[in-house]
Parts: structure tokens; C-alpha cells; sequence
């Protein structure tokens, strides 16, 4: 299993460019995330899904869009980039439960100039 | 208040030493807690979940005090491997999908 994957590792954007961010697990979690980390202000939530074809927003998801079409793949869309969204861009994913490990990608760089 | 807090640290600590950190949380109604390890530019990863009856895991030892919110981790025996960054992940209630993490506590093993 490769368990969370992300693509690309690591991506330069000039201000007012889209791009967008894949997520793919292949543990058959019901349950899918986009986080942000940010120097001094840990892992913040931008938007999730519990399921196909559902997603929801989270702490800070102005600027952003995402899509659930398949189980397995989680979509993260920039449509405009602002330097406010530089950051390191976390995907996670777990099984349904209230106590259940999320498992996390290893992460996308992102640098908008 | 922040919902989950932690001490950004950093610990420095000697080889062998045994080192404790904590975590505050806000919501008492909150109902899971856990313990990742991340390394520098690195994913989190998950260290151990927490247990009413608290849990142990080797050199690693977790405890949850629900009368004062908090949790902790205690590291026995420290290694110059256990240098990371220990975020504290609280879930804020029943049938919520979120989950909120600290800002962490970086640790430093000094050989």
C-alpha cells in the first residue's frame, strides 16, 4: 500500500495563477482532509470530505475549492494564488470513528510570488 | 483561548534524560485525544492515541486528566532520535470529523 500520496511535492506560482493540489489514498478511508501549516500556527483545517461526492469547509477555506468525484482521490483547487497561501499543504485521511488515526500525505511546498 | 495548547518549547534535553510535556484543551466535552511526532519538513505521524486509563508504549507513556483538561507524554530514556516537534490532537466532541491540533512542543536530544 502507498497508503497518502500527494502531487506535486513541491510548486512555484506566480500571484493570480490556479493550480491545483492531488490527494490519493488507497486505504479505502471514508474520510479525507486538506490542512495548512504555517510557521507558529500549527495545522489548520481548509476543507474535508466524510464521503464521495461531499465536502465541507473548514477553518480556512476562503481562497480554496475542493472536489471528492472518487473515494480515493481528493482534489485541492487554487484559483487565483495570493502569497498569503504560501505554505506547506497537508492531505490526510482516515476511517470513520470518532477515534481513528489520521494518516497524512508527506505534503506539498508551495511558493507564491 | 485557544482550543488546544501546547508549549512551542523548545526542550533541550540530554541523551538518557526523561522529559515531560502537556497539552491543554479548551472543550470539555472533548472526546478523543492523541500524540504525533513530526520531523522537520516531514508529515505527522501518529505517536499514541490517549486513554482514560492513560497508555504506555515503551519508552513512551501517555495520560489524560479529564478533571483539569489536559493530556501528557512522558519520554523515558530519551534518544537523539525522539528530536521532533509533538503535536497534541484533540476531537472536540461525538460525531464531529474534525480534528484540532496543537501548535506542537519541539524537543532537542543533546548527545
Amino acid at each position: 500500500n502507498a497508503g497518502v500520496t500527494q502531487t506535486p511535492k513541491f510548486r512555484v506560482l506566480k500571484t493570480g495563477q490556479s493550480m491545483t493540489l492531488l490527494c490519493a489514498q488507497d486505504m479505502n478511508h471514508e474520510y479525507m482532509y486538506w490542512y495548512r501549516q504555517d510557521p507558529g500556527m500549527g495545522l489548520r483545517l481548509i476543507h474535508y470530505s466524510v464521503g464521495e461526492g461531499t465536502t465541507a469547509k473548514g477553518e480556512v477555506p476562503d481562497g480554496y475549492n475542493v472536489s471528492r468525484l472518487k473515494k480515493q482521490n481528493f482534489l485541492l483547487g487554487l484559483e487565483s494564488a495570493a502569497p498569503s497561501q504560501t505554505s506547506v499543504y497537508f492531505c490526510a485521511s482516515r476511517r470513520s470513528g470518532s477515534e481513528e488515526t489520521q494518516y497524512f500525505g508527506p505534503g506539498t511546498r508551495l511558493l507564491v510570488l | 483561548r485557544k482550543e488546544v495548547e501546547q508549549d512551542p518549547g523548545p526542550f533541550n534535553v540530554p541523551e538518557g534524560a526523561t522529559v515531560a510535556f502537556n497539552c491543554t484543551y479548551s472543550n470539555s466535552a472533548s472526546q478523543s485525544f492523541f500524540w504525533y511526532r513530526q520531523d522537520c519538513r516531514k508529515e505527522p505521524k501518529l505517536l499514541m492515541s490517549v486513554y482514560s486509563s492513560g497508555n504506555e508504549d515503551g519508552r513512551f507513556t501517555a495520560q489524560l486528566n479529564r478533571a483539569s483538561q489536559y493530556i501528557s507524554l512522558l519520554i523515558r530514556d530519551s534518544k537523539l532520535s525522539d528530536s521532533a516537534t509533538y503535536l497534541c490532537v484533540v476531537t472536540p466532541s461525538s460525531g464531529t470529523y474534525k480534528y484540532i491540533f496543537g501548535t506542537g512542543t519541539r524537543l532537542k536530544v543533546l548527545a
